[in-house]
């Protein structure tokens, strides 16, 4: 298995709700991550996590709040979200340590509307 | 601050031919790896080709390959055959190596919009 999935493909949520965006993996990637992207630009970094831990939050607002229950599974809570939220969103996941195989592995992302 | 910049938004190229994306980038660290990703309408982001800056010979894949200059901080793409299934936005990314670690934040360019004619 080579690849990342993600869930839902799609979402529309109102700003009062509470939904979650799932990640999986089956590679053995100890460094997961999140990416959001807006149309026509680059993704951009939110959260980094490795061997489980988060290791980097780019300071993102506190409506989005990430997990990582186990090695193989990522998860973004999202609750009170604005409609500037809408975006791509992207996981991805590479090894931790040196590897002739460097890039990291994306998903194909959730494409989050915010009504 | 690292930053990669890509100063062309949109390129097209017809099919058969040759195209090459520039990219240049700026950076204090003298080790850290460099990729070309592509994403067609399905989303995807996917690795077309790396380059470690630590070696002087460019990378190649298949139809795709890169001409690194390092000194001058620059790492274009070149497509050669150009197919239909080229059509896509390219991303030139940076990442450092810290540690000899393999993970860490990608800085992405801007992006070039590739438009293959028929």
């Amino acid at each position: 298995d080579t690849e990342v999935t993600q869930t839902p493909k799609h979402l529309v949520m109102g700003m009062t709700n509470k939904k979650s965006l799932k990640c999986e993996q089956h590679m053995g990637h100890r460094a997961m991550y999140w990416y959001k992207q807006k149309a026509k630009k680059p993704p951009e970094l939110m959260f980094v996590y490795s061997y489980e831990k988060l290791s980097i939050n780019e300071s993102v607002p506190s409506r989005f709040s990430p997990e990582c229950p186990n090695s193989s599974l990522l998860n973004l809570h999202l609750h009170a979200l604005q409609p500037e939220d809408s975006a791509l969103y992207l996981c991805a996941s590479s090894p931790i340590h040196d590897n002739p195989n460097y890039g990291y592995t994306f998903g194909s992302g959730t494409r989050l509307t915010v009504v | 601050a690292q930053t990669v910049t890509q100063s062309q938004p949109e390129m097209s190229v017809q099919e058969a031919e040759t195209v090459t994306l520039s990219c240049t980038y700026d950076t204090s660290e003298s080790d850290y790896y460099l990729f070309w990703y592509k994403q067609p309408p399905s989303r995807q982001m996917i690795l077309v080709i790396r380059q470690e800056a630590y070696k002087q010979q460019n990378a190649t894949e298949n139809r795709f390959s890169v001409n690194f200059q390092k000194a001058a901080k620059s790492f274009s793409l070149k497509i050669s055959d150009s197919q239909l299934g080229d059509a896509a936005m390219y991303f030139c990314a940076y990442r450092v190596n810290a540690g000899g670690t393999s993970y860490g934040k990608l800085t992405f360019g801007q992006g070039t919009i590739l438009t293959v004619h028929p």
